[in-house]
């Protein structure tokens, strides 16, 4: 099984560009997360999906969308970029009862 | 609000020393705990899972145990090797049927031989 793909893995963004964040798991997972980490930084929760057709927001939301139209995937979709969204973004997804199971990241820099 | 603090934030130690990692958290009404390792410029791995009910996890020469009702987490890792050094992050979920994680500032091990 591949687990949770994600895709680029490197971006870099001038500020005010667009910009969607792919990730997809094959694990028949009903829960999907992304997450941001910031240097010396945890995990902050950016928008979940408790299955598809349903999301909602996360601690740090803003200047972020996401759609869940299938139970693979669970796109972030980034508007008018902006310096402060420089950092590494994680897609996770899990099963209850279940530990996580992580991408391998994206590393975005907006300049 | 959940807030997960981990001590210390760094550790270097010579190879073959046994150790402990610690993780508290303010809310004890938590569903699971979760151990993951981190290392530089990768994903995350799970390690070790609690659940609320359960007191301790092992994993090879790794041991998590939790008191929830204190608000407490250790992870031990026994005989330790180079191959351990990482970043090593807890975080726990709520009891709100969504399985979000809030976690910890992590904890940095570099293992020298």
């Amino acid at each position: 099984n591949a687990g949770v793909t994600q895709t680029p893995k490197f971006r870099i963004l001038k500020i005010g560009q667009s910009m969607t964040l792919q990730c997809t798991q094959d694990m028949n997972h009903n829960y999907m997360y992304w997450y941001r980490q910031d240097p010396g930084m945890g995990l902050k929760l950016i928008y979940y999906s408790v299955g598809a057709g349903i999301t909602d927001k996360g601690e740090v939301p803003n200047g972020y969308n996401v759609s869940r139209s299938t139970t693979e995937d669970f796109p972030l979709r980034l508007e008018l970029a902006a310096p402060s969204q420089t950092s590494v973004y994680f897609c996770a997804s899990t099963a209850t009862g279940s530990g996580y199971t992580f991408g391998s990241g994206t590393r975005l820099t907006v300049v | 609000k959940q807030e997960v603090t981990q001590i210390p934030a760094a550790l270097s130690v010579p190879e073959g020393e046994n150790l402990v990692l610690n993780c508290s958290f303010t809310d004890s009404a938590i569903y699971n705990l979760q151990w993951f390792r981190q290392d530089p410029g990768k994903g995350l791995t799970s390690l070790l899972l609690i659940q609320s009910s359960q007191r301790e996890q092992t994993s090879g020469r790794l041991n998590a145990s939790l008191d929830k009702s204190s608000g407490r987490s250790t992870l031990y890792i026994a005989a330790s090797q180079p191959g351990d050094s990482a970043t090593y992050l807890c975080a726990v979920s709520q009891e709100d049927n969504t399985d979000k994680l809030i976690f910890g500032t992590g904890t940095r091990l570099q293992v020298f031989p």
